[in-house]
């Protein structure tokens, strides 16, 4: 059983268009945490969301944290190639482990 | 600074046998992660060290599993008996504190034929 659903799981988009990936629990985190990973690599942190509500913005990536600390979602305006790969969640339970998505695999077309 | 390595990159070993794949955190981490990731999924936890000891070792999917952080740096994870179905990525992350932002190595591919 996952403990958070991530939709959709794949997206292939043209470049320039916008895009939302959504992070999804029936449970609480304490943070969650949004990754990219590319192929042969391990997941590289993009962004930590702590507090309910939070929004963050990082260029052309926002991450909002839901109000409940359950959900959390990910828009990319005018998506570009170079942000293909596969994003992933992680929320933090009880302060010290995290549990992934199932990750959304992102291909953007030029 | 160097970042998280992992060794060895690629291992393929026979059903049935031992194998040990290694992981060398950030100096300074106190806290290591393992993963396990299989084709098209997310990360999932196996089990985390907060220095030395064993903090969770609860994502550990059975006793064939095991690992070791004897200094409170390199960590070791040990599996016996290997089964096809432990073919996977598997991911060592390290962070200054337990919950904090994880750095991932690139990960040990386990191939069992």
């Amino acid at each position: 059983t996952q403990l958070l659903e991530q939709s959709p799981q794949f997206l292939s988009i043209q470049e320039g268009e916008n895009l939302t990936v959504y992070c999804n629990s029936s449970s609480v985190f304490s943070s969650l945490q949004w990754y990219r990973q590319e192929p042969g690599e391990g997941p590289v942190l993009l962004v930590t969301v702590v507090t309910g509500g939070e929004v963050k913005k990082l260029k052309r990536l926002t991450f909002q944290f839901g109000d409940a600390r359950k959900d959390s979602s990910l828009h990319i305006t005018a998506a570009q190639p170079g942000d293909t790969g596969l994003y992933l969640c992680a929320g933090l339970y009880n302060f010290n482990k995290f549990y992934f998505g199932s990750g959304t695999k992102l291909n953007v077309k030029p | 600074g160097a970042g998280v390595s992992q060794t060895p990159s690629n291992k393929v070993t026979e059903k049935g046998k031992y194998v040990e794949l290694r992981c060398d955190p950030i100096s300074g981490h106190t806290a290591l992660y393992w993963y396990r990731q299989s084709l098209g999924q997310g990360p999932e936890f196996l089990i985390y060290f907060q220095g030395t000891g064993a903090a969770d070792d609860s994502g550990l999917p059975n006793d064939r599993f095991f690992a070791v952080r004897p200094e409170g740096s390199v960590s070791t994870l040990k599996i016996q008996r290997t089964e096809r179905g432990d073919s996977a990525v598997y991911l060592c992350a390290s962070s200054w504190l337990t919950g904090g932002e994880q750095y991932f190595g690139p990960g040990t591919r386990l191939t069992v034929t």
